[in-house]
C-alpha cells in the first residue's frame, strides 16, 4: 500500500526554523516528483514546493529565499526546510506524491495526513 | 499565475439529489485539470484527472467535464459520504501550480 507520513510539525516563534520529513511507502519513490502543499486554518489548499525525480525545484512565490525542498531516494524521504517562519506560514503542510516523474501531469494522486505548522510568540 | 474560480462557495443539496460544481481558469489549461476531495479533518483525495477521468475508488456518480475555461464535477446522486469541499486544481502552467478556492457541499 502506497502510504506518505509527514513529521516535524510544532509551534515556533516568528523567524525560527523546523524541519519537515515525509516518509514514504509502497512505490519506487525514487521515480516519481513529490510535492508540499498547504493549508492555513479555515483555509483551501496551496501549493508550497515540488521537486522533480532529476532533483529540479520550484517553489511558490512567498517561500522563496525561505523554505528549500529536498529528497533523500536511499532513504524514501522528503524534506522541507522551513527558515525565517512568518506567522502567515502557520498551516497544516501536506507531503503529496505526483502521478510523474517530471512536472507535466502535475496531479497529486497519494497524499499524507499532514503536519502542522504554528508560527507565533 | 492561473487563477483559478470555483462556484458556488457552498453547495446545499439534499441526499440523492445533484450537484454541480464550477471551476473556471484565467487562462485555457486544455484538460489538465484535476478535482480534490477533502472530507472534515483528512487530507484531500484526488478525484478526478485530466479534467475527466475517475481516480481509483470513486464512483460512478462522479463525473468531470470541460476544457480550456470551463470545467464542471457533477455527482449524480449525493450521498452522505459525499459531503466534503471539493477543489479543482490547474496543471498546464507552472509554476505555480494552482488550486480554486473550494466549493464545500453541505447537507440541506
Amino acid at each position: 500500500e502506497v502510504h506518505l507520513l509527514e513529521s516535524g510539525g510544532g509551534l515556533v516563534q516568528p523567524g525560527g526554523s523546523l524541519r519537515l520529513s515525509c516518509a514514504a511507502s509502497g512505490f519506487s519513490f525514487r521515480s516519481y516528483a513529490m510535492t508540499w502543499v498547504r493549508q492555513a486554518p479555515g483555509k483551501g489548499l496551496e501549493w508550497v514546493s515540488g521537486i522533480n525525480s532529476y532533483g529540479d525545484t520550484y517553489y511558490t512565490e512567498s517561500v522563496k529565499g525561505r523554505f528549500t525542498i529536498a529528497r533523500d531516494s536511499p532513504k524514501n524521504t522528503l524534506f522541507l526546510q522551513l527558515n525565517s517562519l512568518r506567522a502567515e506560514d502557520t498551516a497544516i503542510y501536506y507531503c503529496a506524491k505526483n502521478f510523474g516523474d517530471d512536472f507535466y501531469y502535475y496531479y497529486l494522486d497519494v497524499w499524507g495526513r499532514g503536519t502542522t505548522v504554528t508560527v507565533s510568540s | 499565475e492561473v487563477v483559478m474560480t470555483q462556484s458556488p462557495a457552498t453547495l446545499s443539496v439534499s441526499p440523492g439529489e445533484r450537484a454541480t460544481l464550477y471551476c473556471r481558469t484565467s487562462q485555457s489549461v486544455s484538460s489538465n485539470l484535476a478535482w480534490y476531495q477533502q472530507k472534515p479533518g483528512q487530507a484531500p483525495r484526488l478525484l478526478i484527472y485530466g479534467a475527466s477521468t475517475r481516480a481509483t475508488g470513486f464512483p460512478d456518480r462522479f463525473s468531470g467535464s470541460g476544457f480550456g475555461t470551463e470545467f464542471t464535477l457533477t455527482i449524480s446522486s449525493l450521498q452522505s459520504e459525499d459531503f466534503a469541499v471539493y477543489y479543482c486544481q490547474q496543471y498546464n502552467y507552472w509554476p505555480p501550480w494552482t488550486f480554486g478556492q473550494g466549493t464545500k457541499v453541505e447537507i440541506k
